[in-house]
């Protein structure tokens, strides 16, 4: 089992760019997360998806869309990248509301510079 | 206020020293508390849940205390491996509710030979 991956591992963009963040995983988890992580900050939670076709915004939504397009996969889309967007961005998943379980399983990374 | 917060360190101790870690959460209706490690450049894992009677695994001790709102990490005999940012993390709602969980910035520790 591979776990969660996430794609690209770095990118760099131009102010005004867009781009998706890709991420999946082969648990069978029913729960999806975006997190940044910004330094001294912690990791602040951008939206969350409960289940396949629900998502819900975090703490930092502004500026991002997900799409949970199936059980396995949730993606990150930046519409018009800013500066302040620069971060490192992680998914993660967990069995919740199953499986009794508030353990994440994260993701690699994606480490996102914008200019 | 933070809604979790910890001493950032860092924390420089030699091979075999016993260190502490503390977290103090504002939140009195969090349910569940966690303690991930992240290694640097790597992802967060889980090192451990909380228990309300407190819980060791191995050299690892953590401890919950629900009245002073207050976490703790106790890391016995250090290893260089140790070396890594411990988050302190705090769900609001426990059991298979949807847990949203709330990350402390994290203590950097060092361990040197």
């Amino acid at each position: 089992n591979a776990g969660v991956t996430q794609t690209p591992k770095f990118q760099v963009l131009k102010t005004g760019q867009s781009m998706t963040l890709q991420c999946a995983q082969d648990m069978n988890h029913n729960s999806m997360y975006w997190y940044r992580q910004d330094p001294g900050m912690g990791l602040r939670l951008i939206y969350y998806s409960a289940s396949e076709g629900t998502t819900d915004k975090g703490e930092v939504p502004n500026g991002y869309n997900v799409s949970r397009l199936n059980k396995r996969e949730f993606s990150l889309r930046l519409e018009s990248a800013a500066p302040s967007q620069t971060s490192v961005y992680f998914c993660a998943s967990s069995a919740l509301p199953a499986g009794g379980s508030n353990e994440q399983f994260f993701g690699p990374g994606t480490r996102l510079t914008v200019l | 206020r933070k809604e979790v917060e910890q001493d950032p360190g860092p924390f420089n101790v030699p091979e075999g020293a016993t260190v502490a870690f503390n977290c103090t959460y504002s939140n009195s209706a969090s349910q569940s508390f966690f303690w991930y490690r992240q290694d640097c450049r790597k992802e967060p894992k889980l090192l451990m849940s909380v228990y309300s009677s407190g819980n060791e695994d191995g050299r690892f001790t953590a401890q919950l205390n629900r009245a002073s709102q207050y976490i703790s990490l106790l890391i016995r005999d250090s290893k260089l491996s140790d070396s890594a940012t411990y988050l302190c993390v705090v769900n609001e709602r426990g059991g298979t509710s949807y847990g949203k969980l709330t990350f402390g910035q994290g203590t950097i520790l060092t361990v040197h030979p």
